[in-house]
C-alpha cells in the first residue's frame, strides 16, 4: 500500500517556541492532506485540510495563526505549531489521499507527539 | 450533527471472536471504515465497505453494515493477542474527503 512518512516521531520543545512536523507521501501524489490532533485515550480530531497550491481549510475552533499549514507540492505538507505551550501537547496525525486509488483510500503517518514544557 | 460512537473497552480471549460496534449519524456516508491504532503509532487501514453492500469479509475480517439502523460491526475471527489495539470505525460523509472517527474501542485480548 501507499506510504505516508510524517516527521519527526517526537519532539520535546519549550514554550514559546515553534515546532514544524512534516508529512510526506513516499510513492505517490497527494493533492489532498489532512491534520489531525489526539489526546490521550481519545478520538482523532480534524484540525485541517491542506490542498496543494492553496490555502488550508481550518475546522471551526481551529486557531490558523497558531497552526500553520503549507502544503507547496504534491508530496509535502508542513504543520507548523507556532508559540507552543503546554496546551498544545498531544499525538499530531497526517494522513494523505492517494488520488490515482480514487477517495476510498486515505493512508496515515505514523504521527508525531508534541510535549511542550 | 456529525457523531461516531463506539464502546471504549473490549477484552476477549485468545481465540475467540471480538466484536466491534460503531453507530454513525451522516446517512450519506458512502464508505466506512475500520482502522486499528498500536500504541504511539498511526492509523492502519484494516478494511472499508461501500454502503450500497451490508457485509465484507477479508481473511480473519467480517464487517457487517445496517445501513437502516446507521450501525457497523466489525468482527475478528480467532483473535490473536498481536490484535490488542484501539479500533476506530469512520465515516466519510458525501461530498467531502473528510473522515469523521469514533471514539475508538480498546481491545485487549488475554491469553
Amino acid at each position: 500500500g501507499a506510504v505516508v512518512s510524517q516527521h519527526p516521531s517526537w519532539v520535546i520543545c519549550k514554550s514559546g517556541t515553534s515546532v514544524k512536523i512534516e508529512c510526506r507521501s513516499l510513492d505517490f501524489q497527494a493533492t489532498t492532506m489532512f491534520w489531525y490532533r489526539q489526546f490521550p485515550k481519545q478520538s482523532l480530531m480534524l484540525m485541517a485540510t491542506s490542498n496543494e497550491g492553496s490555502k488550508a481549510t481550518y475546522e471551526q475552533g481551529v486557531e490558523k495563526d497558531k497552526f500553520l499549514i503549507n502544503h507547496a507540492s504534491l508530496t509535502l505538507s508542513t504543520l507548523t505549531v507556532t508559540s507552543a505551550h503546554p496546551e498544545d501537547s498531544s499525538f499530531y496525525i497526517c494522513s494523505a489521499r492517494d488520488r490515482r486509488q480514487g477517495r476510498e483510500k486515505l493512508f496515515f503517518g505514523s504521527g508525531t507527539q508534541l510535549s511542550v514544557l | 450533527g456529525e457523531d461516531v460512537e463506539q464502546s471504549l473497552f473490549l477484552s476477549v480471549r485468545e481465540g475467540d471472536s471480538s466484536v466491534i460496534n460503531c453507530t454513525y449519524t451522516d446517512s450519506s456516508s458512502t464508505y466506512l471504515y475500520w482502522y486499528k491504532q498500536e500504541p504511539g503509532a498511526g492509523l492502519q487501514l484494516l478494511t472499508y465497505i461501500f454502503s450500497n453492500m451490508d457485509m465484507k469479509q477479508d481473511q480473519r475480517l467480517t464487517v457487517l453494515l445496517n445501513k437502516k439502523d446507521k450501525h457497523l460491526s466489525l468482527r475478528i475471527a480467532d483473535t490473536q493477542t498481536g490484535d490488542s489495539a484501539i479500533y476506530f470505525c469512520a465515516e466519510s460523509p458525501s461530498g467531502t474527503y473528510k473522515y469523521i472517527f469514533g471514539t475508538g474501542t480498546r481491545l485487549k485480548v488475554l491469553a
